[in-house]
């Protein structure tokens, strides 16, 4: 087990509704990074944080938005959900923002009616 | 430029014989290319990486060569057994900026007993 772990394990939002993803890192890694992972595709990156901050995007819409707090917890909202938003969500969690390891959660599954 | 192509998509192999999933990538300034292996109801997990400065590099079962010249990569596992049955994504990264890794499409890996 890699020590990050995710909240909730499955969720059912209808379209146009919000949704509040949870993960927590590993102890002492100030680094989070949130993906997307489509039924039978690979993980595409949706942003990081390195010390509460946004640390670079990939290509989604402003609707996702992410916060990172203190105590190695984070969250990832989706606003105005769309058919499309339904998928795999991952957290991996890295030491820094410098390492190229990181520790994935186990996701959260999010479909969207 | 920013995608990282896998194949195959699938792949069914007996125990004991070898397996092997292939990667290409256009991005000549991508310089970490890992492997992840994923179970079922699980995150990624990393399984091998490699720098562009050598060829190959084994760890266990687990070989990946390096193709520069052909932007090319592959994971080699030797002695495949039915533990070994999982999803594999092979992935790119750039180490300078942001630490956005792209993600290939993933291979379904099933080792028959």
């Amino acid at each position: 087990e890699t020590g990050v772990t995710q909240s909730p394990t499955h969720l059912i939002k209808t379209r146009g509704q919000q949704v509040t993803l949870r993960c927590s890192s590993q102890s002492g890694h100030n680094t989070v990074s949130w993906y997307q992972q489509a039924l039978g595709q690979g993980p595409q990156f949706i942003f990081q944080y390195y010390r509460e901050e946004e640390n670079g995007r990939g290509n989604f819409p402003p609707r996702f938005s992410g916060l990172q707090f203190p105590n190695y917890s984070s969250e990832l909202n989706v606003n105005a959900l769309e058919l499309d938003d339904s998928a795999l969500y991952l957290c991996a969690s890295s030491l820094t923002s410098g390492s190229t390891e990181q520790f994935f959660g186990p996701g959260t599954r999010l479909t969207v009616l | 430029q920013q995608q990282v192509k896998q194949s195959p998509q699938s792949l069914i192999v007996q125990k004991g014989g070898i397996s092997i999933i292939n990667c290409a990538y256009e991005n000549t300034a991508f310089d970490y290319f890992p492997w992840y292996q994923q179970f079922p109801g699980k995150g990624p997990a990393l399984l091998i990486a490699i720098r562009p400065d050598v060829s190959e590099k084994k760890e266990g079962r687990f070989t990946i060569s390096f193709n520069k010249s052909a932007k090319q990569f592959s994971l080699h596992i030797m002695d495949s057994q039915p533990g070994d049955s999982a999803t594999y994504f092979c992935a790119a990264l750039r180490t300078s900026g942001t630490y956005k890794y792209i993600f290939g499409t993933g291979t379904r890996l099933k080792v028959l007993a």
